[in-house]
């Protein structure tokens, strides 16, 4: 079946060093891939995507990172602050179909 | 420019009562998604749906949960007698047509849940 899944539960980082989050997926099918950010008490906040026919992204401050060859997908954030101190999800999309399939969560606490 | 809402953000429910969670998509989205979150855990995805049509549904509960999107209101997540393992957080998301999705842009927007807790 579908999966997707996070290396790291809990990722502690000090505020102003880059944090990398990873994740592993299992459907080969999907195109499509998400980060999500979720804050206590509200719904996931996109942050940013990337298609299959990439291998890298850039926003600001993040960089998705996928490597289809091992199935697996990363976020980096630079300077980390405490307000990126949330829940990140990483989320795929098969190609047939539209739904999201969701990771467990990496927990981000930034250290001031 | 109203996101995603969701009501009520916060639903007490005992055993055996009957519990409506409400969505309203973005303006302009046609497109609603339902996804149940436990505490420490991933969203899980239960169903998809369009004005007046489910699209699909493959992870929903095959007794007590249905869903409607109808014509003109919101999206009506109904969870019948209640139990306590349907306590969790309960997230909308909306989408435009499924065409467009494959544009650069955020493919689902959430709403900030509806907390249903079952005592």
């Amino acid at each position: 079946g579908e999966s997707v899944g996070l290396h790291l539960p809990t990722l502690s980082v000090q505020e102003g060093d880059n944090s990398i989050i990873n994740c592993a997926y299992s459907n080969s099918a999907s195109d499509y891939f998400i980060w999500y950010k979720q804050e206590s008490g509200k719904g996931p906040q996109f942050i940013i995507d990337i298609r299959s026919n990439m291998d890298k992204r850039q926003g600001q401050r993040v960089t998705v990172l996928l490597n289809k060859t091992v199935k697996h997908l990363s976020l980096q954030i630079a300077a980390t602050q405490p307000g990126d101190s949330a829940v990140y999800f990483c989320a795929e999309r098969p190609y047939v179909g539209n739904k999201l399939v969701f990771g467990a969560g990496t927990i981000l606490r930034v250290k001031s | 420019n109203a996101g995603v809402m969701q009501n009520p953000r916060h639903l007490v429910r005992r055993r055996g009562q009957e519990a409506r969670l409400r969505c309203s998509p973005m303006k302009g989205h046609s497109h609603v998604y339902w996804y149940r979150q436990l505490p420490e855990e991933g969203l899980k995805f239960m169903v998809y749906l369009q004005k007046e049509n489910i699209i699909d549904e493959s992870g929903m509960p095959k007794e007590r949960f249905s869903a409607e999107f109808p014509k003109e209101g919101p999206s009506i997540l109904r969870i019948q007698q209640v139990v306590r393992g349907d306590s969790a957080a309960y997230f909308c998301a909306s989408s435009p047509s499924y065409k467009r999705q494959y544009a650069y842009n955020s493919p689902l927007h959430f709403g900030n849940g509806t907390r249903l807790t079952v005592t």
